[in-house]
């Protein structure tokens, strides 16, 4: 079965950073590109970011460019997004998702989601 | 920016034909896919490619395209199908979503 597991999420201050953890299984990990998907509450999904199979091509939002950072470690079969300058408006439930299109930019599945809160 | 357009709600009666519409400019030349998101989950995709339906969504979901509009129909509703549901696509910035359109089974 193929599943995506999302951690790290929390409340941090605005100003902070955080590091965003999305652990694969069930497929081939490495043969997929991998996006970034948040949702603030009660709104609608935005695309933050992805990445390909081994890391070497990168694209971002224009609202998180220069702040975040996708990476990924094949062996550890992890995605990661490490956020810094948080604002206020960084605030959302952040999901990972498969691209089963090799890039082609379409999401199935999704994980579970994990809530980052950015707040004094 | 790119947006597509959908409409906030849309509501039927269980048994009845449910369509929701998502308009873009590059729909014609982009395909289009649709996920269906219920309270506290995370989204699912229900049509991919336009018109193509994965293995375990129920054959009365489907999709269709007319210039820069494309449809999710969802034929005889059933009260679990209350959700919301988005549209998605490419542009050269990425990918957009539309905003979201909740169905309401009556």
């Amino acid at each position: 079965e193929v599943q995506l597991v999302e951690s790290g999420g929390g409340l941090v201050q605005p100003g902070g950073s955080l590091r965003l953890s999305c652990a694969a299984s069930g497929f081939t990990f490495s043969s997929h590109w991998m996006h970034w998907v948040r949702q603030v509450p009660g709104k609608g999904l935005v695309w933050v970011s992805r990445i390909n199979g081994d890391g070497s091509s990168i694209r971002y939002a224009d609202s998180v460019k220069g702040r975040f950072t996708i990476s990924r470690d094949n062996a550890k079969n992890t995605l990661y997004l490490q956020m810094n300058s948080l604002r206020a408006e960084d605030t959302a439930v952040y999901y990972c998702a498969r691209d089963p299109g090799s890039g082609s930019s379409w999401f199935d599945p999704w994980g579970q989601g994990t809530l980052v809160t950015v707040s004094s | 920016s790119y947006e597509l357009t959908q409409p906030p709600s849309v509501s039927v009666s269980p048994g009845q034909t449910a369509r929701i519409t998502c308009s873009g400019d590059t729909l014609p030349k982009q395909y289009a896919y649709w996920y269906q998101q219920k309270p506290g989950q995370a989204p699912v995709m229900v049509i991919y490619k336009d018109s193509e339906r994965p293995s375990g969504i129920p054959e009365r979901f489907s999709a269709s395209s007319s210039g820069t509009t494309v449809t999710l129909t969802i034929s005889g509703v059933q009260a679990e199908d209350e959700a919301d549901y988005y549209c998605q696509s490419t542009d050269s910035s990425g990918p957009v979503f539309g905003g979201g359109t909740k169905l309401t089974v009556l």
